[in-house]
């Protein structure tokens, strides 16, 4: 079966730096995302990867081993309004969506 | 300006019941979808729509049926709530398919049955 394994919950001070882990076992791999998710809010996308490597927008990093089945999320100077939940979600063979449950993340002043 | 907007925001309603929730997209995008997120926070793909054709229904009960008008509407009725379909329902839209297919999401429907 398809599997997205992602932790439930991660704590971290503001300020600090927090890396949220994801691995995946898909049929198929066609693109990895990220999206960040308030409470009581919609889901809105924050990165994709589909080659290996790192790709850096601002404060957040998502990177990528395909040969691992393995991604991270990576938030630097972390504010109290990065306190959300992050979805790691795999695009399969047949470029449907796969979602993990998602990890809450707390920050903590 | 709303990219997509669905209504109801809440609904709570009695079990045996028929409701449905209405979708819209104004991006001008060829793909709408249709999620149920539980309370354990997964998010289940239940139908997708290309140019208003059905291409993705997963193994949902008979009771949820889409309808897609037209490529910027996607509504979903349910019939004969049960208990177990209370959630957050979320509509989205994106581009195509494949590829970096982001997804862009409605403000999402919360559904309660007594």
């Amino acid at each position: 079966g398809q599997n997205i394994d992602q932790p439930t919950e991660m704590t971290a001070t503001e300020g600090a730096i927090v890396q949220i882990n994801c691995t995946y076992q898909t049929s198929g791999f066609n693109g990895l995302f990220w999206y960040q998710q308030h409470a009581g809010e919609a889901p809105t996308f924050l990165s994709y990867n589909v080659l290996d490597g790192l790709e850096e927008k601002g404060r957040f990093s998502s990177f990528l081993s395909r040969s691992k089945g393995y991604s991270y999320l990576l938030l630097k100077e972390l504010q109290m309004k990065d306190s959300a939940s992050y979805l790691c979600a795999v695009m399969d063979s047949n470029y449907q969506l796969i979602w993990g449950a998602g990890t809450k993340l707390i920050i903590k002043p | 300006d709303t990219a997509v907007s669905q209504t109801p925001k809440y609904l709570v309603t009695q079990m045996g019941n028929d409701k449905s929730i209405k979708c819209e997209q104004n991006l001008g995008h060829d793909t709408m979808y249709w999620y149920k997120q539980d309370s354990k926070k997964f998010l289940k793909i239940m139908f997708s729509y290309n140019n208003k054709e059905l291409i993705i229904n997963e193994t949902v009960p008979n009771r949820f049926s889409p309808k897609s008008p037209d490529k910027a509407h996607l509504n979903l009725h349910i019939n004969s709530l049960e208990l177990g379909d209370s959630a957050v329902y979320f509509c989205a839209s994106s581009q195509g398919l494949a590829g970096a297919n982001v997804l862009t999401f409605g403000a999402g429907s919360r559904l309660t049955v007594l």
